[in-house]
């Protein structure tokens, strides 16, 4: 079976200091792996997309993630935060002939100034 | 840029009473998705179109829910009667057939049920 697991349900930093925010999946398949980010009443914006080429996927914003297949780890970092990346953010896998995505909880990133 | 639209924005009704979803793809996207989002969840896949057919609608409670794509562009979701803990944020997604580009999102409709 496969399923998506956000180790944190918040996480708290102040800005100019790095995030992370962690993401475990379990997939029989090789996987496609998502962050998605979602302000407060918005729907959902894509930073960036693991597709089985370069494990180090850089996104918009800043943002960028590792896809460690030997951790099943697929872990979302910025280096300095700002006031605005304040917002929910979905790890997600894609799998399957359908390519059906599936939602990790969701981490929420507070940032204090 | 192109945006997956949806109507309407905000959705207040009463229990048994019947609502509606509209969403508009990304034009030329083959495969639309609708996802519900309860308050501090994860989006949940409801029901996956590729062109006019439906592809998955495994978790769609068939016996409230119906979701068309009549002519494998714009889709309705419907719920009929809708109840208190159907309240929750339905998302609409479309990508190409192959997902070369990912998946966007609709700003979703917020349904209330009172």
């Amino acid at each position: 079976a496969q399923s998506v697991t956000q180790l944190d349900s918040h996480v708290s930093v102040s800005e100019g200091t790095p995030v992370l925010l962690r993401c475990n999946y379990s997939s029989s398949y090789s996987p496609s792996l998502f962050w998605y980010v979602q302000h407060p009443n918005k729907g959902l914006q894509l930073l960036l997309k693991y597709t089985s080429a370069a494990t180090l996927v850089k996104g918009i914003n800043g943002f960028e993630a590792e896809f460690k297949k030997s951790e099943t780890s697929f872990h979302l970092t910025k280096p300095s935060a700002h006031m605005s990346d304040a917002a929910e953010y979905f790890c997600v896998v894609s799998w399957g002939a359908g390519n059906m995505l599936t939602f990790g909880g969701g981490t929420r990133l507070m940032v204090k100034p | 840029e192109a945006e997956v639209a949806q109507s309407p924005r905000y959705k207040i009704t009463e229990k048994s009473q019947a609502v509606a979803f509209w969403c508009d793809p990304i034009s030329g996207h083959a495969t639309l998705y609708w996802y519900r989002q309860i308050l501090g969840q994860g989006p949940e896949l409801l029901v996956q179109f590729q062109d006019e057919s439906v592809v998955d609608d495994s978790q769609l409670p068939k016996d409230r829910f119906s979701a068309e794509r009549l002519k494998g562009v714009d889709s309705t979701l419907k719920i009929q009667p809708a109840e208190l803990g159907d309240s929750a944020m339905y998302l609409c997604a479309s990508s190409l057939a192959d997902q070369t580009t990912g998946y966007t999102f609709g700003s979703g409709t917020r349904l209330t049920v009172v």
